[in-house]
């Protein structure tokens, strides 16, 4: 079955870095474009970032372009978002998702991991 | 960027009720690239409509979802004591795609 496990949450300084890992299994990594959604305490859901089936395709929310970069290892069947220069505004769980369809942006994730919570605090 | 706004923030009923959820779009969603998700506390999101009206798998069949343009609706035949929960609309036809705020479905 599909499965997909966060991991590198943590709490962490203003100005500082993290690094958040996703690892997947129960299906064909390389064939689904791959999501870092967030969600705030108390608040809605927020699109990150996504990343197609290699380096070359990836996607980023206003608010952290030039900040966070995502990246994908398809051999090691993972997802990473490298977090730096860390805002308060930052803060909030980090869903790793996988897209609904293979092989094009379906848009619609439909497996989800549990969640990481990430804390940006003095 | 297509700002999605849900209503009512609140729904409180009783189970066995029919309910119909609104999301309405500051734009025209391109081809109904409309989602709708579940979220339960402590719980990620779980997928139940895309495509404006098509059922994820294993979604239950009173679970249905309706709407085209800037207007959609989530309705839910009939409401089942696991049903009782925050949804959320989504669009995926321009990019950015973005979430609404959410309705919270509760017990009355």
């Amino acid at each position: 079955q599909v499965q997909l496990v966060e991991s590198g949450g943590g709490l962490v300084k203003p100005g500082g870095s993290l690094r958040l890992s996703c690892a997947a299994s129960g299906f064909t990594f390389s064939d689904y474009y791959m999501s870092w959604i967030r969600q705030a305490p108390g608040k809605g859901l927020e699109w990150v970032s996504y990343i197609g089936f290699s380096d070359s395709n990836k996607y980023y929310t206003d608010s952290v372009k030039g900040r966070f970069t995502i990246s994908r290892d398809n051999a090691k069947n993972s997802l990473y978002l490298q977090m730096n220069s860390l805002r308060a505004e930052d803060t909030a769980v980090y869903y790793c998702a996988r897209d609904g369809a293979p092989y094009y942006s379906s848009g619609w994730p439909n497996y989800w991991g549990q969640g990481t919570l990430v804390t940006v605090s003095s | 960027e297509i700002v999605l706004t849900q209503s009512p923030g609140t729904l409180s009923l009783s189970p066995g009720e029919r309910t119909t959820l609104s999301c309405r779009a500051s734009q025209s969603v391109t081809s109904s690239y409309l989602a709708w998700y579940q979220q339960k506390p402590g719980q990620a999101p779980r997928l139940l409509i895309y495509g404006a009206s098509s059922r994820a798998t294993g979604i239950p069949d009173r679970f249905s979802g309706s709407g085209s343009g800037t207007d959609f609706t989530l309705t839910i035949s009939r409401l089942e004591p696991e049903d009782f929960a925050v949804y959320y609309c989504q669009q995926y036809g321009s990019s950015p795609w973005t979430f609404g705020q959410g309705t919270k479905v509760e017990i009355k």
